[in-house]
């Protein structure tokens, strides 16, 4: 199984800041089928990246991902006040599929 | 525009078996470009994949839950059913379905389900 650690486990930023979030696998993430999530409370889970890199149908271009094998990153170049929730990253690539544990983004 | 709806009991009582259903609108549950899959998240806790099943009745479930749960799909129905067994507080969470594509992740999301275990 492969385990994904997210860090940090809260990011504190006033609006207009860049956000920086990162996702380290346990081992080589197959074909980076790496995917990002944004989870609000009460809501379902919104795909944000998929494929570490690609941004999902209706995602604003201020949500970007990057990385391969083992270290992926997910970057918000400016922080709007709908982007504090709970991210989450995600492998595909091998069974059991495993979420991380999330990265609270919250205003300072 | 894809919608998944889960429906079931909000309360379980210990060692007895939860049952959800997903209901499918806007799209067809034998499409052979899609899983579909159940994911919970338990209070302040992260997310949890269940499980996936193909509309060939093809299953894959978390080694971690694997003994106690069943997925099964209703293709005359367009809907999809979890049965977790056995059911303990651990199991109390917010219980979603959803869609992915082959090799994908998940697009398309259920609201989610309370599922409180408690006697």
């Amino acid at each position: 199984e492969i385990v994904l650690t997210q860090s940090p486990g809260t990011l504190s930023l006033s609006p207009g800041e860049r956000a920086t979030l990162s996702c380290r696998a346990s081992q080589s993430v197959s074909r980076s089928y790496l995917a990002w999530y944004q989870k609000k409370p009460g809501q379902a889970p919104r795909l944000l990246i998929y494929g570490a890199s690609s941004r999902a149908t209706g995602i604003p271009d201020r949500f970007s991902g990057s990385g391969s094998g083992t270290d992926f990153t997910l970057t918000i170049s400016r922080l709007e006040p709908e982007d504090f929730a709970v991210y989450y990253c995600q492998q595909y690539g091998s069974s059991p599929l495993t979420f991380g544990g999330g990265t609270k983004v919250e205003i300072k | 525009q894809l919608q998944l709806q889960e429906s079931g009991p909000g309360l379980v009582k210990p060692s007895e078996t939860l049952s959800l259903t997903c209901t499918v609108s806007g799209g067809s549950i034998s499409s052979s470009s899609y899983y579909w899959g159940w994911i919970r998240q338990a209070p302040g806790k992260g997310l949890e994949w269940i499980g996936s099943i193909y509309y060939s009745g093809d299953t894959y479930y978390n080694p971690s839950l694997e003994s106690r749960v069943t997925i099964f799909v209703d293709t005359s129905e367009n809907q999809f059913s979890l049965k977790l067994s056995s059911v303990t507080a651990a199991d109390t969470a917010v219980y979603h379905c959803a869609r992915s594509g082959i090799t994908s992740c998940y697009a398309d999301w259920g609201q989610g389900t309370l599922v409180t275990v408690s006697s």
